[in-house]
């Protein structure tokens, strides 16, 4: 079936270092992949993307690359900054636009 | 423009009661998708819709049922209540689930704990 696995469950970095997110995905037909930031108390915030026909975004500090072949996607935070301390997910989405969520990520960023 | 509403922000129900939670899609924004998220989990999907049309159910049982109305506005409903319907349920909007590729926009959710 579908699914999505995602490491690390926890990740500690210093202020300034890099913070990087795996994620596999296992539906070959999924063509999207949106990354997710969840703060307490509120609902998934969609922080970037990327699509199968591209094999890296970048957004200011955040960047997502995509290995289509072997069905792996990253993200990567550089210059972590303690207000991007939150929970990150990342997904897959089926050609039925389903979203498939990894377990989550919980990034602490230490002053 | 307003984001993704979903109300009531909390709920207490006890089991085996009935409950009804509401979501607006952003403005536009014709589908609507419902997740349920456990605590220390990702979002589970449950229902998606489009044009008052159910496109696609997850893993969950007959208990739970949704509609979205002409103003594109949904509800998810949930009988029988048990413990482990305890969660986060999410509200996301797409303009359009056909095109996969679609972003979806996620509300705050809506607490739900079964006593």
């Amino acid at each position: 079936g579908e699914n999505v696995e995602q490491h690390p469950s926890t990740l500690s970095v210093q202020e300034g270092d890099s913070a990087v997110i795996k994620c596999t995905y296992s539906d070959s037909a999924s063509n999207y992949f949106p990354w997710y930031k969840q703060e307490l108390g509120k609902g998934p915030q969609l922080i970037i993307d990327i699509r199968s026909n591209v094999g890296e975004k970048k957004d200011q500090r955040i960047a997502v690359t995509l290995n289509k072949t072997a069905k792996h996607f990253s993200l990567h935070i550089t210059e972590t900054q303690p207000e991007d301390s939150a929970v990150y997910f990342c997904a897959a989405v089926s050609n039925t636009g389903k979203l498939i969520f990894g377990q989550g990520t919980t990034l602490q960023v230490k002053p | 423009d307003a984001g993704v509403t979903q109300s009531p922000t909390h709920l207490i129900k006890t089991r085996g009661q009935q409950v009804t939670l509401r979501c607006s899609p952003i403005s536009g924004h014709k589908s609507v998708s419902w997740y349920q998220q456990v605590l220390g989990q990702g979002p589970q999907f449950i229902f998606q819709y489009y044009e008052k049309e159910e496109r696609g159910r997850g893993n969950f049982p007959d208990r739970f049922s949704a509609r979205q109305f002409p103003n594109y506005s949904s509800e998810l409903n949930v009988n029988a209540l048990l413990l482990g319907d305890s969660a986060l349920y999410l509200c996301a909007s797409s303009l359009n689930p056909g095109d996969s590729n679609q972003p979806q926009h996620f509300g705050d959710g809506t607490r739900l704990s079964i006593l």
